[in-house]
């Protein structure tokens, strides 16, 4: 059974950068895309990015377009979201899914940025 | 971008009730909508894919219809375990997935 476990969140300041992990087991990491999914305080889900099974192309909501790069290691069974640029409105929990549409999700980490 | 409403945005109901969530999208989606459940501290579960694919492991009570703008997820008798809150999902294109505000179904 897919098991994927998102890490890497903490607190940083506006204008910071921070390096999301999702790590992947129990399936066949490098078939599938890796998507990004935010759950801001209080509000839904927000579909962030995603990148095809070997890394190329990647595709982006336009609110993190230019500031937020998805990547992806299949050696390591890894996807990564570095995020930089921060602003106190990306805060919340960061979810990263496979497949398309998303089947199988981690539990979430979570992400704080303020002064 | 391609909006999703979702209605309503809360719904209250009881264990056997029928349950009936809408999403309606700003633009034709053709059948790529998705249905999700969601619970605190936990990741999304999938239980629709294409509409109307029902996901393995998925209790049949769930059911999705629709095409085109109008979609919806049904659940025809409320089990305890189905108090949470449900999103839907377009992703006709890559170019940007976008989900529904959600819909709370409490007691």
């Amino acid at each position: 059974q897919a098991h994927l476990v998102e890490s890497g969140g903490g607190v940083v300041q506006p204008g910071g950068s921070l390096r999301l992990s999702c790590t992947g087991s129990g399936f066949n990491f490098g078939s599938y895309p890796i998507h990004w999914v935010r759950q801001a305080p209080g509000t839904g889900l927000q579909w962030l990015t995603a990148i095809w099974y070997d890394g190329s192309p990647q595709f982006y909501t336009d609110s993190v377009k230019g500031r937020f790069t998805i990547s992806r290691d299949n050696s390591k069974n890894t996807g990564y979201l570095q995020m930089d640029g921060l602003r106190v409105d990306d805060t919340g929990v960061y979810f990263c899914a496979t497949d398309t549409p998303p089947s199988d999700w981690g539990q979430g980490t979570l992400v704080t940025v303020s002064s | 971008d391609i909006q999703l409403t979702q209605s309503p945005s809360t719904l209250a109901a009881s264990v056997g009730d029928k349950v009936t969530i809408t999403c309606r999208a700003s633009q034709s989606v053709d059948d790529w909508v998705a249905w999700y459940q969601h619970k605190p501290g936990k990741g999304p579960k999938r239980l629709i894919y294409r509409s109307t694919a029902l996901d393995g492991r998925v209790p049949s009570r769930f059911s999705g219809s629709g095409s085109g703008t109008e979609f919806t997820l049904t659940i025809s008798s409320l089990q305890p375990d189905d108090f949470a809150t449900y999103y839907c999902l377009q992703y006709e294109s890559y170019s940007g997935f976008s989900f529904g505000q959600g819909t709370k179904v409490e007691l």
